[in-house]
C-alpha cells in the first residue's frame, strides 16, 4: 500500500521560497507507471493543479506558477519536491503530493496535505 | 486551460436518494474524465476514473457516464458516508484542471 506523505514549514514570509518535499513509502518512485504531482486547495476553495515530474525528470508546470515553480526528484530517498518562490498571500493553501496513475489517468493516491500560510 | 463547471455547487439530498452531478468541459476531452469524493479535512479519493470506471473499493452505488464535454455523476441511493465535495477533474491535456466542486449536504 503507497503511503505519500508532505513535510516542510507551515509558514512563510511573503516574497521568500516555499520549499515542501513528499516522501514516498510502498512504491518506487522510479516507477514508470506514475507521475508525481503537486496540488493545492486554497481554504474553502477548489483545487489546483501546480505540476508533476516522472521518473525521467520531466516536469510538466502549470503555466499560471512556471515562472516561480521547481519541481524535482530524489530517487535515494524515494522523494520528491516543490520549491515556489517570491510567495505572496494568494499561495496560502493545502498543500497535497499526489500520484498520478498512467494506467487510470487519475490521481489515486494522495498525501493528506499540509497547510502553507504565507504571512509576516 | 479547459475550463470544467459542475452543476449544481451545491445540493441538498436525503439517505436514499438518487443523485446526479454534472460535469462540463469547455472543449472536448474524450472521455478523460474523474470523479474524487473529499471529505473535511481529507484529501481527495478516486471514485470513477476515465468517465465510467469504478475505482478498486468503492461502492457500486457510484456510477459515471458522458463523454466529449458532457459528463455525469451519479449516485443511486444515498448513504449517511456520501455526504461530501465531489470534484470532476480532467487529464486530457495539462494543465490537468479540476471543476469548482459540488457540495452535497442533508
Amino acid at each position: 500500500q503507497v503511503q505519500l506523505q508532505e513535510s516542510g514549514p507551515g509558514l512563510v514570509k511573503p516574497s521568500q521560497t516555499l520549499s515542501l518535499t513528499c516522501t514516498v513509502s510502498g512504491d518506487s518512485i522510479s516507477s514508470s507507471s506514475f507521475y508525481w504531482t503537486w496540488i493545492r486547495q486554497p481554504a474553502g476553495k477548489g483545487l489546483e493543479y501546480i505540476g508533476r515530474i516522472y521518473t525521467s525528470g520531466t516536469t510538466n508546470y502549470n503555466p499560471s506558477l512556471k515562472s516561480r515553480l521547481t519541481i524535482s526528484l530524489d530517487t535515494s530517498e524515494n522523494q520528491f519536491s516543490l520549491k515556489l518562490s517570491s510567495v505572496t498571500a494568494a499561495d496560502t493553501a493545502i498543500y497535497y503530493c499526489a500520484r498520478y496513475s498512467v494506467i487510470l489517468a487519475g490521481y489515486d493516491d494522495w498525501g493528506q496535505g499540509t497547510l502553507v500560510t504565507v504571512s509576516s | 486551460d479547459f475550463q470544467m463547471t459542475q452543476s449544481p455547487s451545491s445540493l441538498s439530498a436525503s439517505v436514499g436518494d438518487r443523485v446526479t452531478i454534472t460535469c462540463r468541459a469547455s472543449q472536448s476531452i474524450s472521455s478523460y474524465l474523474n470523479w474524487y469524493q473529499q471529505k473535511p479535512g481529507k484529501a481527495p479519493k478516486l471514485l470513477i476514473y476515465v468517465a465510467s470506471n469504478l475505482q478498486s473499493g468503492v461502492p457500486s452505488r457510484f456510477s459515471g457516464s458522458g463523454s466529449g464535454t458532457d459528463f455525469s455523476l451519479i449516485i443511486s441511493s444515498l448513504q449517511p458516508e456520501d455526504f461530501a465535495t465531489y470534484y470532476c477533474q480532467q487529464s486530457y491535456t495539462t494543465p490537468y484542471t479540476f471543476g469548482q466542486g459540488t457540495k452535497l449536504e442533508i
